[in-house]
């Protein structure tokens, strides 16, 4: 199964919102509700910051939000903090128990 | 507090085998579907297998599978990825991680470095 699609980078200043876009297909982010984002740093692991679409785990921010609309999904962060700057990832449940992740978007803070 | 511990990285010979393992504690582990995920050095993560908690169900992409082999033991709380065929295109991170639709938790990975 294809990665999904996401922007290679994007930037914005302290403040600001930046939206990252992970576009699938029917066969994954068109169907099923299973799309989680991940924020990583530099040499850490992953973190889980959205799960099925909109949902936010404990403890992660108010700032970083989802949704999804057809075949793709997007993540936006608002009140853009210097912390935030990261790579974040996208996820979506593939069907027939595969999971697929988009390719990586690098944000920027300016 | 949930922690994951991943050890058996280092370096293998093409066509060579590794076996990873993971440490679980912090949670009820046989209630959770645990996955593998991994990184090729400065790429994308890259979902390898999945096994659900309380089943002997695994699954694979199409990368790995018939080369890779996932099992767990409940008693030990400990996860385990045995790589056999092992190919230059396997060097990555590899991650043990909570959950399958979605992943709550990540260890903090093992490098996996295969060439000659």
């Amino acid at each position: 199964q294809s990665a999904l699609t996401q922007p290679p980078s994007t930037s914005g200043s302290p403040g600001q919102s930046v939206t990252i876009s992970c576009t699938g297909s029917s066969s994954d982010v068109g169907t099923y509700d299973y799309v989680s984002w991940y924020q990583q740093h530099p040499g850490k692991p992953p973190k889980l910051m959205i799960y099925e679409v909109s949902k936010r785990p404990p403890g992660v921010p108010d700032r970083f939000s989802g949704s999804k609309s057809g075949n793709t999904a997007s993540l936006t962060v608002s009140g853009l903090q210097a912390e935030d700057e990261a790579d974040y990832y996208c996820s979506s449940y593939g069907g027939r128990n595969n999971l697929v992740f988009g390719t990586g978007t690098k944000v920027t803070v300016l | 507090e949930v922690q994951l511990l991943e050890s058996g990285g280092g370096l293998a010979q093409p066509g060579g085998s590794l076996r990873l393992s993971c440490a679980a504690s912090g949670f009820i582990f046989s209630d959770e579907a645990m996955s593998w995920v991994r990184q090729a050095p400065g790429k994308g993560l890259e979902w390898v297998s999945v096994i659900r908690g309380d089943s002997p169900d695994t699954f694979y992409s199409d990368s790995v599978n018939g080369r890779f082999t996932i099992s767990r033991d409940n008693s030990k709380n400990t996860l385990y990825l045995e790589m056999d065929s092992l190919r230059a295109d396997d060097t990555a991170v590899y991650y043990c991680a909570r959950g399958f639709r979605w992943i709550d938790y990540w260890g903090q990975g093992t490098l996996v470095t295969v060439s000659s």
